[in-house]
């Protein structure tokens, strides 16, 4: 079936230093999105991309989507205490249909 | 921005007891709801759609008859976890899709912590 992989399951780094998190789509994808859980909340939408080769940039976030449309990453520059929280991508396949979410990022910052 | 309200927050019950979740969005309409089950640290897991006026979709795994899905309008879906059981305590959050809008996005309720004794 269709499966969304994401790595690493956990990261820690030190305040400033940068992060990344990778997706990958067993299929391709019509969009994929971003969303962040802080410890204790719900997830929140942070971004959506839908061409193949986009990227776009949120302050010190950088999305891209790749060539194929079946693998996105997230990185963000020198990470501040306010990034903690787990990443989860999500793939869709049609338009109005369901996101199949990634296993997540969790992210801790050591100050 | 959009909002989704998930009530209740957390809710303790006996094992056999049926326990309902509301979601509702308040400021705008989804012809479309989904639900998912999240464990500790770990992914959101697509239980089913919900679909306004017609029957949920349910991934495959989830029994249907288990976990009773009503969308009734167009800004209220609820999940009904029937004759829980101990193995049935998770966190189930809803979200829901903007009918207005071309955007993919999903607005997610606080979620809801079952647990069942």
């Amino acid at each position: 079936g269709q499966q969304v992989m994401q790595i690493p399951q956990y990261q820690h780094v030190q305040e400033g230093e940068d992060f990344t998190t990778y997706c990958n789509s067993s299929t391709t994808l019509s969009n994929i999105q971003w969303y962040k859980q802080r410890p204790g909340g719900h997830p929140v939408f942070l971004i959506q991309l839908v061409k193949s080769g986009e990227v776009k940039k949120q302050k010190r976030l950088t999305f891209q989507f790749g060539e194929a449309k079946k693998n996105s990453s997230l990185h963000i520059t020198a990470t501040q205490t306010t990034d903690v929280g787990t990443y989860f991508c999500a793939g869709g396949h049609n338009q109005g249909g369901k996101l199949i979410f990634g296993q997540g990022t969790e992210l801790s910052v050591k100050p | 921005g959009a909002v989704v309200s998930q009530h209740p927050s957390w809710v303790i019950c006996k094992s056999g007891t049926s326990v309902k979740i509301e979601c509702r969005s308040l400021d705008f309409q989804a012809t479309t709801m989904f639900w998912y089950r999240q464990f500790p640290k770990q992914s959101l897991m697509l239980m089913a759609t919900s679909n306004e006026g017609s029957k949920a979709t349910y991934e495959q795994g989830v029994e249907k008859d288990k976990f009773l899905i009503n969308h009734a309008s167009l800004t209220l879906s609820t999940l009904t976890v029937t004759s829980a059981h101990p193995e049935d305590s998770s966190f189930y959050i809803c979200s829901a899709r903007d009918r207005r809008t071309t955007n993919e996005k999903l607005f997610f309720g606080s979620g809801t912590q079952l647990s069942v004794l």
